[in-house]
């Protein structure tokens, strides 16, 4: 069985302020992890993935995010948020026996001017 | 963007009526998805196919029945509508879940009233 938990449903930071957003996960086998970004009334769009080769993982619009297996954690960060970074964010595992993607409950984060 | 267009984006029906909800892609990927998304829950998964006409239920899969007779369709319906089935509905695709990311369409928003 596989999970995980966002910690904080939302989160507010002013602009230039460093953003973090945080998730753990368990799963019985080595995991892949995800974050996804939702900006309103859209889907969901992949931000960075992890699949067992670096440990730190950069993605799209400066976000990245860290691996680190005896924490079970994959925390989100980014150096300055942007106004354009307020949106819901979603962390996912799956892993290499052909699990569905799993979510976490999501964190909205808020950027304030 | 991946191809993936959902029909129809918003729907209001009432308790006790059939529903049925639209996935059609243009990307000829194999695994096709159906998550639900609540406040706090994240996104849930209802059912997936992994092949024409193969399918296996979810994490959420009562009241729910899913149907795929060509590579690019996937069908949910929901068979006599409750309220409790108010959502947005997100389908997602993949061309392999060992792993890879999945593409969302922009989802549906169903009010049940």
């Amino acid at each position: 069985a596989q999970s995980v938990t966002q910690l904080g449903s939302h989160v507010s930071v002013s602009e230039g302020a460093l953003v973090l957003l945080r998730c753990n996960y368990s799963s019985s086998v080595p995991p892949y992890l995800f974050w996804y970004v939702q900006y309103p009334n859209q889907g969901l769009q992949l931000l960075l993935k992890y699949t067992s080769a670096a440990t730190l993982v950069k993605g799209i619009n400066g976000f990245e995010a860290e691996f680190k297996k005896s924490e079970t954690s994959f925390h989100l960060t980014k150096p300055s948020a942007h106004m354009s970074d307020a949106a819901e964010y979603f962390c996912a595992v799956s892993d290499n026996a052909g699990n569905m993607l799993t979510f976490g409950g999501g964190t909205r984060l808020m950027v304030k001017p | 963007d991946a191809g993936i267009t959902q029909s129809p984006r918003h729907k209001v029906t009432e308790t006790g009526t059939p529903v049925t909800l639209r996935c059609h892609q243009t990307e000829n990927h194999r695994y096709m998805y159906w998550y639900r998304q609540d406040p706090g829950h994240g996104l849930r998964l209802i059912h997936y196919s992994y092949g024409v006409k193969d399918t296996d239920k979810g994490e959420v899969s009562d009241g729910y029945s899913v149907s795929r007779s060509k590579t690019e369709d996937f069908l949910l319906t929901l068979e006599s509508a409750t309220s409790s089935q108010t959502s947005v509905y997100f389908c997602a695709i993949s061309g392999n879940p060992r792993g890879t990311e999945a593409f969302f369409g922009q989802g549906t928003r169903l009010t049940v009233v």
